[in-house]
């Protein structure tokens, strides 16, 4: 079953405002992870966190996971114009092999 | 360094015609194999990954099919192509060994059946 919700669906920020985002999931996983998609081209990888972690910072990007709730976060702080893109989860099955994307959230940063 | 080729960028086709689509990854063996499709403004939905040659798993019924001829070539076919097949199409690898990595992405093919 494909699983994987993002809210909102969309976000409309100002530049140097905080972003969040939201992801919840049906089913046990392994790990979480979130991927960048700008308008019409392939997904780029941000960060993964695995079912052992509560929180995770790559740069401006911090990720928290609640496995009780199965539900994740994603936070861009101080979000640039360039920031605008559509962003997803993504989940494995146990066996690794197979690979869910949630339904996304279109994020646009005013300048 | 791996590389993923998907091609063609953008295809216009007929009700009713054939469809192939192919991806081609570099620099990595063996590695898990995905197409997804993905509506205007929709998520991803996963069509179909493979785990080694001639392995498909289909998770959808549709009027689509895979192809892996080759460890590192993934083929998307239609013998007759829907109207609601059209959409963006997304071929991804990443590999496996059984721990979790990053998926890396083609740039994708815009379909549009008319």
């Amino acid at each position: 079953s494909q699983q994987g919700e993002e809210d909102p669906q969309a976000l409309s920020i100002q530049e140097g405002e905080n972003a969040t985002m939201n992801c919840s999931y049906k089913t046990s996983i392994n790990n979480l992870q979130w991927y960048r998609q700008n308008s019409g081209r392939g997904l780029v990888h941000l960060i993964l966190i695995r079912s052992n972690e509560r929180e995770k910072h790559s740069g401006r990007l911090r990720v928290t996971l609640d496995t009780s709730k199965k539900s994740s976060s994603l936070l861009i702080t101080a979000s640039r114009a360039a920031d605008t893109a559509s962003y997803f989860c993504a989940t494995d099955e146990y066996n690794f092999n197979k690979f869910y994307f949630g339904s996304g959230t279109k994020l646009n940063v005013k300048p | 360094s791996q590389t993923i080729h998907q091609w063609p960028a953008t295809l216009v086709q007929p009700v009713g015609s054939p469809l192939s689509l192919e991806c081609t990854v570099e620099g990595t063996s063996n590695p898990n194999l995905y197409w997804y499709r993905q509506a205007a403004g929709r998520g991803l939905q996963l069509l179909f990954y493979s785990v080694g040659i001639g392995q498909i798993s289909s998770e959808v019924p549709q009027n689509l099919s895979a192809s892996r001829p080759q460890d590192r070539q993934f083929i998307l076919s239609s013998k007759k192509l829907l109207l609601s097949d059209s959409g963006f199409y997304l071929c991804a690898w990443r590999t496996t060994g059984g721990r979790t990595t990053e998926a890396f992405f083609g740039q994708g093919t815009r379909l549009t059946v008319v």
